[in-house]
C-alpha cells in the first residue's frame, strides 16, 4: 500500500501570503494525485486532479505541481476562505489512500 | 444540480448493523464508479469502499473487509453501504463520493451521515 506524507502538519499564514503544501508518496504514483480542501463541518471539495489540473470552478490562485513521489499544492495569495485542511490522495494503485492533511490556519 | 445525499446514520451498539444510503441526482448515475469515505471525529479521511458503474468491480479497505458490503441500484440512482459487526472504531462521518470518468479523483461529495458505535 502506498503511504502519503504531508508537510507541514500545520501552516500558519496571513491573508495575502503564499502557501506551499507538500505531499510525498512512498513510491511513484506518476501524476495520479489529487488535492482536496475541507472546511470545518463540510465535505471535502476537489481542487486539483492529475497533479496539476484544476477542478471545475476552482480559482486560479490554486495550482498543483509534481510527479512521481513529490507533489506541491500552492495557493498564490491566501484569501480568508482558504483557511482549511488540505488532503492529497493518490489514484495510481489500490487502495486510493489519502494523506494525513495539512491545516492552513490564520497567523 | 449534481447532488449526493446520504442517509441512514445513527447510534448503534457494538456488534450491530446499519445500512447507509446515498441518493444521486443531476447526473447519469449508472455511468460513474462510486465510493464511500469516512472521517472519524477530529481525524483525516479514510477510503472505505468503491464500486464500479456496473458493480463488476468492488474494493474494500482492509479495516472493513468481511464486515461491510457496498452495492448500488442504478435504476434507483442509489448507492448503499451495509455495515455489520460494527465496532467503536467505525464511528465516523460517512461520505459518498463520485469518481471522475477517468477515475483520477472524487469530484462530487455528499454532506455525510454520522455513524456512532457505542454501548
Amino acid at each position: 500500500e502506498i503511504v502519503l506524507t504531508q508537510s507541514p502538519a500545520t501552516l500558519s499564514l496571513s491573508p495575502g501570503e503564499r502557501a506551499t503544501l507538500s505531499c510525498r508518496a512512498s513510491q511513484s504514483v506518476s501524476s495520479y494525485l489529487a488535492w482536496y480542501q475541507q472546511k470545518p463541518g463540510q465535505a471535502p471539495r476537489l481542487l486539483i486532479y492529475d497533479a496539476s489540473n484544476r477542478a471545475t470552478g476552482i480559482p486560479a490562485r490554486f495550482s498543483g505541481s509534481g510527479s512521481g513521489t513529490d507533489f506541491t499544492l500552492t495557493i498564490s495569495s491566501l484569501e480568508p476562505e482558504d483557511f482549511a485542511v488540505y488532503y492529497c490522495q493518490q489514484r495510481s494503485n489500490w487502495p486510493p489512500v489519502f494523506g494525513p492533511g495539512t491545516k492552513v490556519d490564520i497567523k | 444540480e449534481v447532488q449526493l445525499v446520504e442517509s441512514g446514520g445513527g447510534l448503534v451498539k457494538p456488534g450491530g448493523s446499519l445500512r447507509l444510503s446515498c441518493a444521486a441526482s443531476g447526473f447519469t448515475f449508472s455511468s460513474y464508479s462510486m465510493n464511500w469515505v469516512r472521517q472519524a471525529p477530529g481525524k483525516g479521511l479514510e477510503w472505505v469502499s468503491s464500486i464500479s458503474s456496473s458493480s463488476s468491480y468492488i474494493y474494500y479497505a482492509d479495516s472493513v473487509k468481511g464486515r461491510f458490503t457496498i452495492s448500488r441500484d442504478n435504476a434507483k440512482n442509489s448507492l448503499y453501504l451495509q455495515m455489520n459487526s460494527l465496532r467503536a472504531e467505525d464511528t465516523a462521518v460517512y461520505y459518498c463520493a463520485r469518481d471522475t470518468v477517468s477515475r483520477d479523483a472524487f469530484d462530487i461529495w455528499g454532506q455525510g451521515t454520522m455513524v456512532t458505535v457505542s454501548s
